[in-house]
């Protein structure tokens, strides 16, 4: 079965400092890629997404993300973040198979710190 | 504009009543999903409509009814509720040929409280 895995539940951050949020799939199909960010009591919002070509991606609000094929992981990564970064993030895949079915992480919660 | 509206931003309702959740989109988008959210937990696909059409029903109840009146616009009927289905709805969209490489638009959720 397909699975994503986002490998931290939380994590805490000092304001303009570098951030990595990690994601790792696992699929043995081709996957299409995608993290959305949940503000407080908001809808979910697309950052980036990876469907083919370079494997570095690069979205809104200054994040960016890499795709490793070899390691099955989609990290996410900001080099300076702000207070209102503080949001959920989640990691999803979707499967070549044209379902329309998003498979998504358990979400991890950035806490960025004055 | 890559805007999904839903309404109403919060809703209470007994375990009796019957109530209807409201999604609508103007991007030309055919295909259309909603998403269970409960706190601290990524969104679970209830529903999906492309053109249309019921496409993928993900067991859900039967005490939730979707309905897509038409390309823009997605219902969700709700009756006999119980307190467990207080959650967030959320509605998404995306083109509608459900390809996988289609980004789904979410709207903001209305935030359900069943008495």
């Amino acid at each position: 079965a397909q699975s994503v895995t986002q490998l931290d539940s939380q994590v805490p951050v000092f304001e303009e400092a570098p951030v990595e949020l990690r994601c790792n799939y696992s699929s043995s199909v081709s996957v299409y890629l995608f993290w959305y960010v949940q503000y407080p009591n908001q809808g979910l919002q697309l950052l980036l997404k990876y469907l083919s070509g370079s494997t570095l991606v690069k979205g809104i609000n200054g994040f960016e993300a890499e795709f490793n094929k070899s390691q099955t992981s989609f990290h996410l990564r900001k080099p300076s973040v702000h207070i209102s970064d503080t949001a959920e993030y989640f990691c999803a895949v979707k499967l070549s198979s044209n379902t329309g079915k998003l498979i998504f992480g358990q979400g991890t919660t950035l806490q960025v710190k004055p | 504009d890559t805007e999904v509206t839903q309404t109403p931003k919060h809703l209470v309702m007994g375990m009796t009543n019957k109530k209807s959740l409201k999604c609508e989109q103007h991007m030309g988008h055919r295909a259309m999903y909603w998403y269970k959210q409960k706190a601290k937990k990524p969104p679970e696909l209830m529903f999906v409509y492309s053109y249309e059409k019921l496409s993928i029903n993900e067991s859900v109840p039967s005490r939730f009814s979707p309905e897509c009146p038409n390309s823009s616009l997605l219902n969700l009927h709700l009756h006999a509720l119980q307190p467990e289905d207080s959650a967030l709805y959320l509605c998404a969209s995306s083109q509608g040929d459900l390809l996988s490489t289609d980004t789904q638009y979410f709207g903001p959720g209305t935030r359900l409280t069943v008495l």
